[in-house]
């Protein structure tokens, strides 16, 4: 199986921060690497498939980037409602999550 | 719009069987495949299995071979998936979410709300 690692697995953030996680496959996944938001007691949302396309609706401060091994999501200006636990996933093969990051208020 | 709604919490005893269902609602059922993920309590998101509704084909994660069966109804647009020989650490929320391929795992969206699944003697 891949395997996907993210990093940080929690981070301290202010409002109007620039955030990036990473997330990085044991092997090349080419571009075959989604990302999803998860809130406290909620399920979780797309928020980028196929590496770098955003879901519809998602806010533009949201943008990944990456292939191969390594990937990136980017929050360009934090706001109160991103504070939640991101997960990134692959859909090369077996499907698999990363272990998640959490991002809280500083 | 695109809903997915599922069957209510669920408490069972070790070694019984727990059936949860997922209905559609606001899309063309067969277009699409649906994939099942868990997420035990305070832990991340572990996908279990996909079927297409196009065809009822399924993949299933290797640790759950054996014990866990995916199926579909197209009549009432409703997935379900029964998971046997249920453990202490089968104990978490269940989410049915619509998988965008009819040929292979790929991403998730919208998700169901989750179904709790309590494994206690």
């Amino acid at each position: 199986d891949i395997q996907m690692t993210q990093s940080p697995s929690s981070l301290s953030a202010s409002v109007g921060d620039r955030v990036t996680i990473t997330c990085r496959a044991s092997q090349g996944i080419r571009s075959y690497l989604n990302w999803y938001q998860q809130k406290p007691g909620k399920a979780p949302k797309l928020l980028i498939y196929a590496a770098s396309s955003s879901e519809s609706g998602v806010p533009s401060r949201f943008s990944g980037s990456g292939s191969g091994t390594d990937f990136t999501l980017t929050i360009s200006s934090l706001q109160p409602e991103d504070f939640a636990t991101y997960y990134c996933q692959q859909s090369y093969s077996t499907p698999m999550f990363g272990h998640g990051t959490k991002v809280e208020i500083k | 719009q695109v809903q997915l709604v599922q069957s209510g919490a669920e408490v069972k005893k070790p070694g019984a069987s727990v059936k949860v269902s997922c209905k559609a609602s606001g899309y063309t059922f067969s277009n699409y495949g649906i994939s099942w993920v868990r997420q035990a309590p305070g832990q991340g998101l572990e996908w279990m299995g996909w079927i297409t509704a196009y065809n009822g084909n399924t993949e299933y994660a290797q640790k759950f071979q054996g014990r866990l069966t995916m199926t579909t109804d197209t009549s009432t647009s409703t997935a379900y998936m029964e998971l046997r020989s249920l453990r202490s650490d089968d104990t978490a929320v269940y989410y049915c979410a619509r998988d965008i391929s009819v040929t292979t795992p790929n991403w998730f969206d919208p998700w169901g709300q989750g179904t709790l699944v309590t494994v206690s003697s």
